[in-house]
């Protein structure tokens, strides 16, 4: 069965320095998708940034970099040059992939999250 | 554009009692999911539509728990003889299939059973 973990239920980080959040997954599929999501106290689900199994290269959107170590089965966030809007839940989720052009969607199974904090 | 919609925003009800909460999704998204999230915790699958293929199932916790898609689009989410447990945000999700893989959330509906 899928499994995503997150190590961290807090972080704590300086406005304009860099954070790590950890993600560790378990599956037994080859194709699988993973991806990180924003939760502001709103309660908003925001996408942040998307890793496919097979892509070779990291993904990165703007200040977001998603860390794939596909041998260690982990997917951290890397957030650079934080700001204080940056406080917030952070989810790591993992999708199958098995595509077929019938099969493009898929439940996301998510972590139990990690809670930035942002410092002045 | 209009993004994903849910309704009612809150709902209070009493142990017992039937609820049904609806989700209109992205107009021309195909596939449409339901999660569950209590105080805390991060998000539980629920039920996953796309097209006009058999739904998954499988996240439903119990035969109380149904939901529906009319016309590919519009999904109504019914929870039958409500219990404590079933308090949580349920949030709906669509995506546009082809390829896609982001999912693009509703604000959710936040349920309480007293």
């Amino acid at each position: 069965a899928q499994k995503i973990t997150q190590t961290q239920p807090g972080m704590f980080v300086q406005e304009k320095e860099a954070v790590t959040l950890d993600c560790t997954y378990d599956t037994s599929d080859q194709s699988y998708g993973l991806f990180w999501y924003k939760q502001p106290s709103s309660g908003e689900m925001i996408f942040l940034i998307y890793q496919g199994s097979y892509d070779e290269q990291n993904a990165t959107e703007g200040r977001y970099s998603l860390n794939f170590q596909k041998a260690r089965k982990s997917a951290n966030l890397v957030i650079s040059a934080s700001q204080l809007g940056d406080s917030a839940m952070y989810f790591c989720a993992m999708r199958e992939e098995g595509f077929t052009i019938y099969n493009q969607g898929g439940k996301l199974i998510f972590g139990q999250g990690t809670e930035l904090s942002v410092k002045p | 554009g209009a993004g994903v919609s849910q309704s009612p925003s809150n709902k209070v009800t009493e142990k017992g009692k039937d609820v049904e909460l609806r989700c209109d999704p992205i107009s021309g998204h195909t596939a449409l999911y339901w999660y569950r999230q209590s105080l805390g915790q991060g998000l539980e699958f629920l039920i996953y539509f796309q097209g006009n293929s058999a739904p998954d199932k499988s996240g439903l916790p119990s035969d109380r728990f149904s939901a529906e898609r009319t016309g590919g689009s519009v999904s109504t989410l019914t929870i039958q003889r409500t219990q404590q447990e079933d308090s949580a945000v349920y949030l709906c999700a669509s995506s546009s299939g082809l390829g896609s893989y982001e999912q693009y959330f509703g604000p959710g509906t936040r349920l309480t059973v007293t």
